[in-house]
């Protein structure tokens, strides 16, 4: 059974970082893509990056990029969301997205993570 | 970027009801083009895909069309367990962007 957890929310300060992981089960790690999306409260899903495989192929949402790094690490099948100088925007709950294959150029979602709360504030 | 237009925004249904969601794409995107539903606190769970395929165990209740910029989601006969928000994707281009739900409640 495919399993997504996340973890690493929590509250931070605007302007401050925190890095944000998720733990991969019960599939071939290296056989997909991945993705975050969040959503902020009360506010629709909002996708915020996507990572091929080999990390060859690295999109961001305008919102996130020169912020927001996205890796993966293959062997300990985690995904990670660095995420520097936070904002008030960018309170909102985090999930892990799995692609349905390899390809990230055009892929659908299937498997979602329960999400992490980043709450930025001071 | 695709914008996604979701119509309507809310509805209320009951129980047996037929039920459709429409999702309009600022511009072609062939069929990529999925479906999502998410219940508050939880998860969201991925429904249809390639715009008409259902995902794995989802039921048959749910049925996906369209093609280009003008999508539907069905649901045949409303069960309790689909009152939920619903939101369409576009998959064809970055940034992937979503419409902007569309609330099921109960009548």
């Amino acid at each position: 059974e495919v399993h997504l957890v996340e973890s690493g929310g929590g509250l931070v300060k605007p302007g401050g970082s925190l890095t944000l992981s998720c733990a991969a089960s019960g599939f071939t790690f290296t056989g997909y893509g991945m993705n975050w999306v969040r959503q902020a409260p009360g506010k629709g899903l909002e996708w915020v990056s996507s990572i091929s495989v080999s990390s060859n192929y690295i999109y961001y949402a305008d919102s996130v990029k020169g912020r927001f790094t996205v890796s993966r690490d293959n062997v300990k099948n985690l995904l990670y969301l660095q995420m520097n100088s936070l904002r008030d925007e960018d309170t909102a709950v985090y999930y892990c997205v799995r692609y349905m294959g390899l390809d990230v150029s055009v892929a659908s979602f299937d498997y979602w993570g329960q999400g992490t709360l980043v709450t930025v504030s001071s | 970027d695709i914008q996604m237009t979701q119509s309507p925004s809310s509805l209320s249904a009951s129980v047996g009801d037929r039920v459709t969601i429409t999702c309009r794409a600022s511009q072609a995107i062939f069929n990529y083009l999925a479906w999502y539903q998410h219940k508050p606190g939880k998860a969201p769970k991925s429904l249809i895909y390639a715009a008409s395929n259902l995902q794995g165990g989802v039921p048959s209740r749910f049925n996906g069309s369209g093609f280009a910029t003008d999508f539907a989601l069905t649901i045949s006969s409303l069960q309790p367990e689909d009152f939920a928000t619903y939101y369409c994707q576009q998959y064809n281009l970055y940034p992937r962007t979503f419409g902007q739900g569309t609330k099921v409640e109960i009548k």
